[in-house]
């Protein structure tokens, strides 16, 4: 069975800080994928990130990094240099064999 | 490149009616998901689509949901009839297929409240 795990419903961060959105995931497939989508407040899904389970650098898009620990089978988020339109909510997402699941989001607030 | 469109972008209705949402994939993607989304919570899958053929509908609530993909290109997912627990986003994705690498897509979704 494969599960996605988001702990953290909410967080905070000073503009221009970063900040680390965690996921950790299980699942049986060998090989499988890793994503992270922003939903702002106007609900459409925007693709962030994406770490294939063989890659062996993080990967990196723009102020967007996936921290990526095949071991412990996290993929978290890193925001470098917060922008109040930063201010969504962030899903983890996994795409194994036959299956894409979600996990249940975290909230981020950025502080002006 | 024209996104994903979805219509209509909200509906209100009263329990036991029926309604309908339509999708319209980006251009060239042959995978169309479905998903509910509850409040607060992330996407449910409820079916995806090869082309024409529904491939994973294991999660569709078959007695009163229903959707089709003629022709393997636009979608239509129907309520028939609504009830009080339907109430929530309907989100509809595209992509392009391909395994583990398979980056969704979304639209702007459907918000459905019941009456």
């Amino acid at each position: 069975a494969q599960k996605i795990t988001q702990t953290q419903p909410g967080m905070f961060v000073q503009e221009k800080e970063a900040v680390t959105l965690d996921c950790t995931y299980d699942t049986s497939d060998p090989s499988y994928g890793l994503f992270w989508y922003k939903q702002p407040s106007s609900g459409e899904m925007i693709f962030l990130i994406y770490q294939g389970s063989y890659d062996q650098q993080n990967a990196t898009e723009g102020r967007y990094s996936l921290n990526f620990q095949k071991a412990r089978k996290s993929a978290n988020l890193v925001i470098s240099a917060s922008q109040l339109g930063d201010s969504a909510m962030y899903f983890c997402a996994m795409r194994g064999t036959y299956k894409y699941i979600f996990g249940t989001g975290t909230r981020l607030k950025v502080l002006a | 490149e024209a996104g994903v469109v979805q219509s209509p972008r909200y509906k209100i209705i009263e329990k036991k009616q029926p309604v309908a949402f339509w999708c319209n994939p980006i251009s060239g993607h042959n995978t169309l998901y479905w998903y509910l989304q509850n409040l607060g919570q992330g996407p449910e899958l409820l079916i995806r689509y090869e082309n024409e053929e529904a491939v994973d509908d294991s999660q569709l609530p078959k007695d009163r949901f229903s959707a089709e993909r003629l022709k393997g290109v636009d979608s239509t997912l129907k309520i028939q009839p609504a009830e009080l627990g339907d109430s929530a986003v309907y989100l509809c994705a595209s992509s392009l297929g391909g395994g583990r690498t398979d980056t969704q897509y979304f639209g702007p979704g459907t918000r459905l409240t019941v009456l």
